[in-house]
């Protein structure tokens, strides 16, 4: 089974409207971290936002929240007041307490920003 | 503090010829991590090393290898090349604090050609 799947291959938004980037997970370990990075067409990887599993609040970070939602194994990213300088990609990614040191990343969500 | 660094940042090779990938991680991380990146198959885990040891491996042909230093520089070596390696290879790095989920960070990455 996918440890992380990300159903949307692409989506569009209009500058300065918020959008949200969609993330699922599958881990049977009580102990793991949710992390989001993009990926601009330059090719390096981003590192955006942390969510702890036992974290008790959404992360946020500047214009990037996470919206937790344990139960349903989901971790999605919202960016609010979407910028042009936010077409990228965007990659959801999971690393297990037990196995520590691997991270799962899902396929992507290419981000378009419309003027 | 200075981020991951890559070299070489772009690289054309011929089919059957061996390569050379090297990343020194950010200053303190001991932990690097080697992934490939194609359209088609998304970001793939390679191998993980921590003080010169290799942790993790991913599900590649043993024509990848890969090495850690004791500065935690690591190197990353593809034999015999075939046109299918043709990617771009990330390397990442973080802190290993035992059990503690952390984020890794980036670095810019080699596109590697094989022709």
């Amino acid at each position: 089974a996918q440890k992380i799947t990300q159903t949307q291959p692409g989506m569009f938004v209009q500058e300065k409207e918020a959008v949200t980037l969609d993330c699922t997970y599958d881990t049977s370990d009580p102990s793991y971290g949710l992390f989001w990075y993009k990926q601009p067409s330059s090719g390096e990887m981003i590192f955006l936002i942390y969510q702890g599993s036992y974290d008790q609040q959404n992360a946020t970070e500047g214009r990037y929240s996470l919206n937790f939602q344990k139960a349903r194994k989901s971790a999605n990213l919202v960016i609010s007041a979407s910028q042009l300088g936010d077409s990228a990609m965007y990659f959801c990614a999971m690393r297990e307490r037990r196995t520590g040191n691997q991270f799962y990343f899902g396929t992507g969500t290419s981000l378009t920003v419309i003027p | 503090k200075a981020g991951v660094t890559q070299t070489p940042r772009y690289l054309i090779k011929t089919r059957g010829q061996q390569v050379t990938l090297s990343c020194s991680p950010i200053s303190g991380h001991r932990s690097v991590s080697w992934y490939q990146q194609t359209p088609g198959q998304g970001l793939q885990f390679l191998f993980e090393y921590f003080s010169e040891t290799q942790r993790n491996k991913g599900n590649f042909p043993g024509r990848f290898s890969g090495r850690q230093f004791s500065n935690s520089r690591s190197e990353m070596n593809v034999s015999t090349l075939e046109l299918g390696d043709s990617a771009l290879y990330l390397c990442a790095s973080s802190l290993d604090l035992g059990t503690a989920l952390v984020e890794q960070y980036f670095g810019p990455g080699t596109r590697l050609t094989v022709t």
